[in-house]
């Protein structure tokens, strides 16, 4: 009973690049949420979409980001034009149902460094 | 006001001593409370989850809620050096939504 997967693990692009960070919710599970932490820093909320749906992207920076979750594969965050302040550990976390009332679980994380 | 707060420590408790970890959160509609461990370079861990008033025991931990304060904390009973990590609070009304943490480091 697989958890949530991640991928990659780390990610190295130069500045100007694309960046695909993707994960696939665990069996079952239909909302995922993604989050972004920098060093020493708490879980900062980014976006939580269900499948074909982004239900609050409050969190997403107006410009380069973008994130879906397709009927099938994975949840996808595009950060576009990368700059060196977007280095940081992006967490993605999959729940069964909307958020009340049911637990959430992580993945082990993308670590995107922008040289 | 941030949506939930924590007090970011660091909270230095001696082995075998209990630490309390505690969470404030500013959404009255807050339906469900949650804590999560994450050691250095990990990813968050749940370890409990707490939905009605009350205190909530799974082990050495107990979680406790007071909706009519928006009060929400965590005891660990018995520390021991493993427990050294972040801790983070979560609480959802329409997502999920993190404090920043308490670093905890249980001395042997």
């Amino acid at each position: 009973n697989a958890g949530v997967m991640q991928n990659p693990r780390h990610l190295v692009r130069r500045r100007g690049q694309e960046a695909r960070l993707r994960c696939s919710p665990m069996k079952g599970h239909s909302h995922v949420y993604w989050y972004r932490q920098l060093p020493e820093e708490g879980l900062k909320f980014m976006v939580y979409l269900q499948k074909e749906n982004i239900i609050d992207e409050s969190g997403m920076p107006k410009e380069r980001f973008s994130a879906e979750f397709p009927k099938e594969g994975p949840s996808i965050l595009r950060i576009q034009q990368v700059v060196r302040g977007d280095s940081a550990a992006y967490f993605c976390a999959s729940s069964r149902t909307a958020p009340m009332n049911t637990e959430a679980f992580f993945g082990q994380g993308t670590r995107l460094t922008v040289v | 006001q941030k949506e939930v707060e924590q007090n970011s420590g660091p909270l230095s408790v001696p082995e075998g001593a209990i630490a309390s970890l505690n969470c404030t959160y500013s959404d009255r509609g807050s339906q469900s409370f949650f804590w999560y461990r994450q050691y250095s370079g990990k990813s968050p861990e749940l370890i409990m989850f707490i939905y009605s008033n009350g205190d909530k025991e799974d082990g050495r931990f107990t979680a406790q809620l007071n909706k009519a304060s928006q009060y929400v904390s965590l005891l660990i009973r018995d520390s021991q050096p493993s427990d050294s990590a972040t801790y983070l609070c979560a609480v959802t009304a329409q997502k999920l939504v993190f404090g920043q943490g308490t670093r905890l480091t249980i001395n042997p």
